[in-house]
């Protein structure tokens, strides 16, 4: 099946350090999202991208929609403690018309205080 | 108003059980999806519904598997004759379909584990 690459697998930075995360695949898609998963809770919205070259801030975070449509990446800048967690990508892919998603591996970010 | 909610949060069970999940989509989300992560992964596709239209089972992962949603609000996702490979983080998400794209709001999951 589709699949989508995400990387790094995981961080552990120093706080106020920036944090860059992307995601790739070989298939092109109309969405782009970010969420984030704290320890025993479902995944939470971060930032959606609608258009291929979009760029979308969400406070201390920015993401971007490749021009391809095969990629995203998101950056977290001056991190804090807070920003722990598993960070997802995920897509729907441009042939889908069900809003089903395909979620990257996730990105595990440690944040030392 | 409340987010989606799942229920139970945890389940232990033993192998050959069947267990039943249940999700209680965001009102008015038209619809329903149903993800299973397992540790350290990222979330697996199981089965979308979207109001009166056939699902889309295309993931779930074997015949022990299935789900409904009556009425087109509540759904349970039932696992016939548990395995140890069926323990996992059964995530349900609702949006509301409305032109190409509509974001997943995510209940909190249950948690499976299979003894």
């Amino acid at each position: 099946g589709q699949q989508l690459n995400q990387s790094p697998q995981s961080m552990f930075i120093q706080e106020g350090e920036d944090v860059s995360m992307n995601c790739t695949s070989s298939s092109i898609f109309n969405t782009w999202l970010w969420y984030k998963q704290d320890p025993g809770e479902g995944p939470v919205l971060l930032i959606a991208l609608y258009k291929a070259g979009e760029l979308t801030s969400n406070g201390r975070l920015t993401a971007q929609f490749g021009i391809t449509r095969k990629d995203s990446f998101l950056n977290i800048s001056a991190s804090i403690p807070s920003d722990v967690g598993i960070y997802f990508c995920a897509g729907q892919l441009y042939t889908s018309n069900t809003g089903k998603l395909i979620f990257g591996q996730g990105t595990t970010l440690q944040v030392k205080p | 108003g409340a987010g989606v909610s799942q229920s139970p949060s945890n389940k232990v069970t033993e192998k050959g059980k069947d267990v039943e999940l249940r999700c209680d989509p965001i009102s008015g989300h038209t619809a329903l999806y149903w993800y299973r992560q397992s540790l350290g992964q990222g979330l697996e596709f199981l089965i979308y519904f979207q109001g009166n239209s056939a699902p889309d089972k295309s993931g779930l992962p074997s015949d022990r598997f299935s789900a409904e949603r009556t009425g087109g609000s509540v759904s349970t996702l039932t696992i016939q004759r548990t395995q140890q490979e069926d323990s996992a983080v059964y995530l349900c998400a609702s949006s509301y379909l409305k032109g190409s794209y509509s974001p997943l709001h995510f209940g909190n999951g249950t948690r499976l584990t299979v003894t």
